[in-house]
């Protein structure tokens, strides 16, 4: 049972264009955190979510968290070629805090 | 420089014979774990480890083993490899609820 539902699955954009990556569950979390992945290379952490409803900006990207946190969402405002890569959430289900659940992630290419 | 070590980055074996992936952190994290990344399939965890000599299975832990001997090493053992194992392998690092920090990737082949 997959807990992180991350849609879209792939995405590919036009340099300049704005998208909106989204993260869902019907569990509730205790934090969530976003990860972005390189090909061949470890996923690095982007940022990390706590409070219901709390946004936070990276440069162009924007991540909020929903008020029950049971999702999130990674907005990112004028995609650039370097903002290529996969795009995961993950979090820890309030439930069980020794365990960091994944989403399958989204593939996003951006071309110039 | 805060990092986590895997080694090696390549790996081609024969199907039945054992293996050892290296992995060691230096930022003094109680948690350690593996993960293996297959396309369409994600990351799922092998393996973890809360504390020295605390080991626990993840989703997939057939066909592997680990040990923590030590805080700072988690070595992946794989007692009889077969072609299914054929997959890139991740060590990741943390203090508990934490960031997790990931070497950079061990790409093994299984023929």
């Amino acid at each position: 049972t997959q807990l992180l539902e991350q849609s879209p699955q792939f995405l590919s954009i036009q340099e300049g264009e704005n998208l909106t990556v989204y993260c869902n569950s019907s569990s509730v979390f205790s934090s969530l955190q976003w990860y972005r992945q390189e090909p061949g290379e470890g996923p690095v952490l982007l940022v990390t979510v706590v409070t219901g409803g709390e946004v936070k900006k990276l440069k162009r990207l924007t991540f909020q968290f929903g008020d029950a946190r049971k999702d999130s969402s990674l907005h990112i405002t004028a995609a650039q070629p370097g903002d290529t890569g996969l795009y995961l959430c993950a979090g820890y289900n309030a439930g069980n805090n020794r365990k960091l659940i994944w989403g399958l992630g989204t593939s996003l290419a951006v071309n110039p | 420089e805060a990092q986590v070590t895997q080694n090696p980055r390549y790996l081609i074996t024969v199907t039945g014979k054992k293996l050892t992936v290296t992995c060691s952190q230096n930022m003094n994290h109680e948690y350690m774990s593996w993960y293996r990344q297959d396309p369409g399939l994600g990351l799922r965890q092998i393996y973890y480890s809360m504390n020295v000599e605390v080991t626990d299975k993840g989703d997939v832990p057939e066909g592997y083993k680990v040990s923590r001997k030590e805080k700072r090493n988690f070595p992946l053992i794989l007692e009889s490899p077969s072609p299914n194992q054929t997959s890139l392998y991740f060590c990741a690092s943390s203090f508990l609820q934490g960031e997790a920090f990931f070497g950079q990737g061990t790409r093994l082949t299984v023929v």
